[in-house]
Protein backbone atom coordinates (compact mmCIF):
# COMPACT_ATOMS: atom_id res chain seq x y z
CA UNK A 1 0.00 0.00 0.00
CA UNK A 2 1.03 3.77 -0.54
CA UNK A 3 3.18 4.75 2.50
CA UNK A 4 5.60 6.90 4.01
CA UNK A 5 8.67 5.53 5.30
CA UNK A 6 12.34 6.60 6.83
CA UNK A 7 15.64 4.95 6.43
CA UNK A 8 17.08 5.53 9.47
CA UNK A 9 15.28 4.27 12.87
CA UNK A 10 18.41 6.27 14.75
CA UNK A 11 20.60 9.10 14.33
CA UNK A 12 23.14 10.19 16.81
CA UNK A 13 25.29 13.63 16.18
CA UNK A 14 28.10 15.30 17.68
CA UNK A 15 26.76 18.90 19.03
CA UNK A 16 27.47 21.90 16.73
CA UNK A 17 27.53 18.88 13.39
CA UNK A 18 24.89 19.22 11.29
CA UNK A 19 22.21 16.23 11.07
CA UNK A 20 20.23 14.65 7.80
CA UNK A 21 17.46 12.76 8.30
CA UNK A 22 15.90 10.74 5.16
CA UNK A 23 12.12 9.97 4.29
CA UNK A 24 11.01 7.90 1.25
CA UNK A 25 7.86 8.01 0.26
CA UNK A 26 5.76 5.77 -2.54
CA UNK A 27 2.40 7.67 -3.60
CA UNK A 28 3.70 9.52 -6.48
CA UNK A 29 0.40 11.60 -6.45
CA UNK A 30 1.55 12.68 -2.81
CA UNK A 31 2.09 16.84 -3.07
CA UNK A 32 2.56 17.98 -0.01
CA UNK A 33 5.06 16.96 2.73
CA UNK A 34 5.72 17.84 6.35
CA UNK A 35 8.20 17.45 8.89
CA UNK A 36 7.11 17.25 12.75
CA UNK A 37 9.48 16.65 15.93
CA UNK A 38 8.05 14.69 18.80
CA UNK A 39 9.74 15.35 21.97
CA UNK A 40 9.27 12.94 25.15
CA UNK A 41 5.71 13.37 26.49
CA UNK A 42 4.59 15.65 23.86
CA UNK A 43 2.51 15.64 20.80
CA UNK A 44 4.50 16.22 17.48
CA UNK A 45 5.51 19.87 16.60
CA UNK A 46 5.03 21.53 13.43
CA UNK A 47 8.39 22.33 12.18
CA UNK A 48 8.59 22.65 7.83
CA UNK A 49 6.73 21.76 5.34
CA UNK A 50 6.97 21.75 1.18
CA UNK A 51 4.82 21.21 -1.80
CA UNK A 52 5.54 19.12 -4.88
CA UNK A 53 6.13 22.57 -7.02
CA UNK A 54 9.16 22.95 -5.14
CA UNK A 55 12.64 21.20 -4.15
CA UNK A 56 13.64 23.33 -1.59
CA UNK A 57 12.56 25.57 1.56
CA UNK A 58 14.60 26.74 4.70
CA UNK A 59 13.24 27.66 7.68
CA UNK A 60 15.41 28.54 10.88
CA UNK A 61 18.73 26.13 11.03
CA UNK A 62 15.93 23.31 8.78
CA UNK A 63 15.50 23.02 5.53
CA UNK A 64 13.71 20.35 3.09
CA UNK A 65 14.54 18.82 0.44
CA UNK A 66 12.41 17.08 -2.20
CA UNK A 67 13.07 15.02 -4.97
CA UNK A 68 10.50 13.69 -6.71
CA UNK A 69 12.07 11.99 -8.90
CA UNK A 70 13.32 9.18 -6.67
CA UNK A 71 10.55 10.27 -4.32
CA UNK A 72 12.56 10.98 -0.99
CA UNK A 73 12.90 13.97 1.08
CA UNK A 74 15.10 15.01 3.39
CA UNK A 75 15.44 17.52 6.89
CA UNK A 76 18.75 19.27 7.56
CA UNK A 77 19.30 20.53 10.53
CA UNK A 78 22.38 22.83 10.74
CA UNK A 79 24.49 23.43 13.86
CA UNK A 80 22.65 20.75 16.09
CA UNK A 81 22.31 21.26 18.97
CA UNK A 82 20.77 19.21 22.61
CA UNK A 83 17.79 20.62 22.26
CA UNK A 84 16.77 18.84 18.86
CA UNK A 85 17.14 15.17 20.41
CA UNK A 86 13.97 14.66 19.64
CA UNK A 87 12.24 11.77 17.41
CA UNK A 88 11.40 13.44 14.16
CA UNK A 89 8.49 12.38 11.27
CA UNK A 90 7.66 12.97 8.11
CA UNK A 91 4.11 12.79 6.98
CA UNK A 92 1.92 12.68 3.98
CA UNK A 93 -2.21 13.82 3.78
CA UNK A 94 -1.95 11.70 0.60
CA UNK A 95 -5.00 11.56 -1.74
CA UNK A 96 -7.30 12.72 0.97
CA UNK A 97 -5.65 16.06 1.46
CA UNK A 98 -6.14 15.69 5.47
CA UNK A 99 -5.69 12.05 6.41
CA UNK A 100 -1.82 12.26 7.70
CA UNK A 101 0.44 9.33 6.95
CA UNK A 102 3.43 8.77 9.39
CA UNK A 103 6.42 6.72 9.32
CA UNK A 104 7.86 5.31 12.31
CA UNK A 105 10.33 8.22 12.83
CA UNK A 106 13.66 8.51 13.45
CA UNK A 107 15.00 9.10 16.89
CA UNK A 108 18.01 12.04 16.77
CA UNK A 109 20.34 12.07 19.43
CA UNK A 110 22.79 15.15 19.88
CA UNK A 111 25.64 14.24 22.56
CA UNK A 112 27.29 17.05 23.69
CA UNK B 1 -6.86 28.62 23.78
CA UNK B 2 -3.14 28.88 22.30
CA UNK B 3 -2.86 25.54 21.93
CA UNK B 4 -4.45 21.97 21.02
CA UNK B 5 -5.47 20.54 25.06
CA UNK B 6 -6.09 17.30 25.59
CA UNK B 7 -7.01 15.53 29.30
CA UNK B 8 -6.65 13.83 31.20
CA UNK B 9 -2.76 13.39 30.26
CA UNK B 10 -2.77 9.97 31.63
CA UNK B 11 -5.62 7.70 32.16
CA UNK B 12 -4.83 4.21 33.94
CA UNK B 13 -8.22 2.08 33.56
CA UNK B 14 -8.75 -1.55 34.31
CA UNK B 15 -9.44 -4.06 31.74
CA UNK B 16 -13.36 -3.66 30.67
CA UNK B 17 -14.08 -0.09 31.43
CA UNK B 18 -14.62 2.65 29.47
CA UNK B 19 -12.80 5.75 28.64
CA UNK B 20 -13.73 9.06 27.88
CA UNK B 21 -10.73 11.59 26.35
CA UNK B 22 -11.37 15.16 25.52
CA UNK B 23 -9.54 17.29 22.93
CA UNK B 24 -10.36 20.79 23.50
CA UNK B 25 -8.92 22.45 19.61
CA UNK B 26 -7.83 25.88 19.14
CA UNK B 27 -10.61 28.46 18.85
CA UNK B 28 -12.11 28.66 15.51
CA UNK B 29 -10.09 25.62 13.49
CA UNK B 30 -12.65 23.82 11.89
CA UNK B 31 -11.31 20.45 11.36
CA UNK B 32 -10.23 17.88 14.15
CA UNK B 33 -8.42 14.87 13.86
CA UNK B 34 -7.79 11.92 16.36
CA UNK B 35 -4.43 9.54 16.53
CA UNK B 36 -2.81 6.95 18.19
CA UNK B 37 0.50 6.53 18.77
CA UNK B 38 1.45 3.17 19.88
CA UNK B 39 4.82 2.45 22.18
CA UNK B 40 7.56 3.37 19.74
CA UNK B 41 5.40 3.13 16.49
CA UNK B 42 4.08 6.14 14.24
CA UNK B 43 0.48 7.79 14.52
CA UNK B 44 -2.21 5.89 13.61
CA UNK B 45 -5.12 7.87 12.09
CA UNK B 46 -8.24 7.12 13.53
CA UNK B 47 -11.53 9.58 12.54
CA UNK B 48 -11.71 13.11 11.20
CA UNK B 49 -14.28 16.08 11.67
CA UNK B 50 -14.70 19.08 8.94
CA UNK B 51 -16.96 21.77 10.20
CA UNK B 52 -20.49 20.62 10.07
CA UNK B 53 -19.62 17.22 7.39
CA UNK B 54 -20.14 13.40 8.55
CA UNK B 55 -16.78 12.56 10.37
CA UNK B 56 -14.08 10.31 8.41
CA UNK B 57 -14.45 7.10 10.49
CA UNK B 58 -12.60 4.89 8.27
CA UNK B 59 -9.51 4.86 11.05
CA UNK B 60 -11.31 3.45 14.22
CA UNK B 61 -10.43 0.15 15.11
CA UNK B 62 -13.33 -1.53 16.14
CA UNK B 63 -17.10 -0.70 17.01
CA UNK B 64 -15.48 0.02 20.54
CA UNK B 65 -14.67 3.20 19.46
CA UNK B 66 -16.54 6.24 18.89
CA UNK B 67 -16.39 10.03 18.61
CA UNK B 68 -17.91 13.19 18.75
CA UNK B 69 -17.62 16.59 18.00
CA UNK B 70 -20.44 19.31 19.77
CA UNK B 71 -21.08 22.67 18.65
CA UNK B 72 -18.27 22.27 16.14
CA UNK B 73 -15.48 22.51 19.14
CA UNK B 74 -14.52 19.89 21.45
CA UNK B 75 -14.36 16.68 20.87
CA UNK B 76 -14.52 13.08 23.07
CA UNK B 77 -12.96 9.76 21.91
CA UNK B 78 -14.94 6.97 24.06
CA UNK B 79 -13.27 3.71 23.94
CA UNK B 80 -16.52 0.81 25.51
CA UNK B 81 -14.91 -2.20 27.23
CA UNK B 82 -11.12 -1.27 26.86
CA UNK B 83 -8.26 -4.00 26.09
CA UNK B 84 -4.75 -4.06 26.83
CA UNK B 85 -4.14 -3.60 23.43
CA UNK B 86 -6.03 -0.22 23.46
CA UNK B 87 -2.82 1.45 25.68
CA UNK B 88 -1.44 4.19 23.82
CA UNK B 89 -0.99 7.70 23.08
CA UNK B 90 -3.96 9.07 21.68
CA UNK B 91 -3.32 12.40 20.31
CA UNK B 92 -5.60 15.23 18.85
CA UNK B 93 -5.01 17.62 16.40
CA UNK B 94 -6.76 21.27 14.84
CA UNK B 95 -6.29 22.98 11.81
CA UNK B 96 -7.90 25.87 10.52
CA UNK B 97 -8.35 24.66 7.25
CA UNK B 98 -8.06 20.54 5.73
CA UNK B 99 -4.87 19.19 5.11
CA UNK B 100 -2.42 21.61 6.16
CA UNK B 101 -1.51 23.89 9.61
CA UNK B 102 -2.21 20.70 11.77
CA UNK B 103 -1.38 21.59 14.94
CA UNK B 104 -1.24 18.63 18.12
CA UNK B 105 -2.15 18.68 21.48
CA UNK B 106 0.20 16.65 23.89
CA UNK B 107 -2.04 13.77 23.96
CA UNK B 108 -3.80 11.13 26.58
CA UNK B 109 -1.55 8.35 27.95
CA UNK B 110 -3.99 5.40 28.32
CA UNK B 111 -2.65 2.76 30.26
CA UNK B 112 -5.26 -0.63 30.39
CA UNK B 113 -4.33 -2.74 33.30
Amino acid sequence: GESVGLHLPTLSVQEGDNSIINCAYSNSASDYFIWYKQESGKGPQFIIDIRSNMDKRQGQRVTVLLNKTVKHLSLQIAATQPGDSAVYFCADPGGSNYKLTFGKGTLLTVNP
Amino acid sequence: GAGVSQSPSNKVTEKGKDVELRCDPISGHTALYWYRQSLGQGLEFLIYFQGNSAPDKSGLPSDRFSAERTGGSVSTLTIQRTQQEDSAVYLCASSLVQGSGYTFGSGTRLTVV
